[in-house]
């Protein structure tokens, strides 16, 4: 089955940029959408089709997708950014999603 | 405003089976895609099913065995059945709209519910 991998943890400064991958094989050719949760709540989509954004979510979130790394980028990095964050495709080889591996962002 | 809520036992004994309803406000549940997903404490998300409003479903292979999903557009409702649960199956609950097909994303999701296998 389709493997999505993720960094465990990424720390980052106020006001600078945390960067998370997602590593899956030829994932340039899939659209990757990301997802922001929260301790203890439900999660929310950030990112969607590798780099559009919902309404509501702020510029500062931002992706790109590429070979066999997808990106999501947090800019101007807050404090209510510190969450989890997840990736997530559509594996069309076997019919169902998958969610990567998951990323704790610690804003420091 | 469009609403999804999961409902049902917290508690499942093992060896039974796990059933859970998620109720569409706000929203035709005929417009959408609509899956489970769960995630084990602290642990990753993991997708168990989708289905559309004509009972058309998709389930994730490492459950689909023991998984069962429903809709009943009458009462603006899709379940799920998961039978024969071990500990193993202990999990918060979610219900998700698909934005768009059944290869999109989740654009709303439940709060979610804590279903705990114990005897």
């Amino acid at each position: 089955s389709y493997v999505l991998t993720q960094p465990p943890s990424v720390s980052v400064a106020p006001g600078q940029t945390a960067r998370i991958t997602c590593g899956g094989n030829n994932i340039g050719g899939k659209s990757v959408h990301w997802y922001q949760q929260r301790p203890g709540q439900a999660p929310v989509l950030v990112v969607y089709d590798d780099s559009a954004r919902p309404s509501g979510i702020p510029e500062r979130f931002s992706g790109s997708n590429s070979g066999n790394t997808a990106t999501l980028n947090i800019s101007r990095v807050e404090a209510g950014d510190e969450a989890d964050y997840y990736c997530q495709v559509w594996d069309s080889s076997s019919d169902h999603q998958v969610f990567g591996t998951g990323t704790k962002v610690t804003v420091l | 405003q469009v609403q999804l809520q999961e409902s049902g036992p917290g508690l499942v004994k093992p060896s039974e089976t796990l059933s859970l309803t998620c109720t569409v406000s706000g929203y035709s549940i005929t417009n959408s895609y609509w899956s489970w997903i769960r995630q084990p404490p602290g642990k990753v998300l993991e997708w168990i099913g989708y289905i559309y409003s004509t009972g058309s479903t998709n389930y994730n292979p490492s459950l689909k065995s023991r998984v069962t999903i429903s809709i009943d557009t009458s009462k603006k409702q899709f379940s799920l059945n998961l039978r024969s649960v071990t500990a193993s199956d202990t999990a918060v609950y979610y219900c998700a709209r698909h934005t768009r097909g059944y290869s999109s994303n989740f654009d709303l999701w439940g709060q979610g519910t804590l279903v705990a296998v114990s005897s």
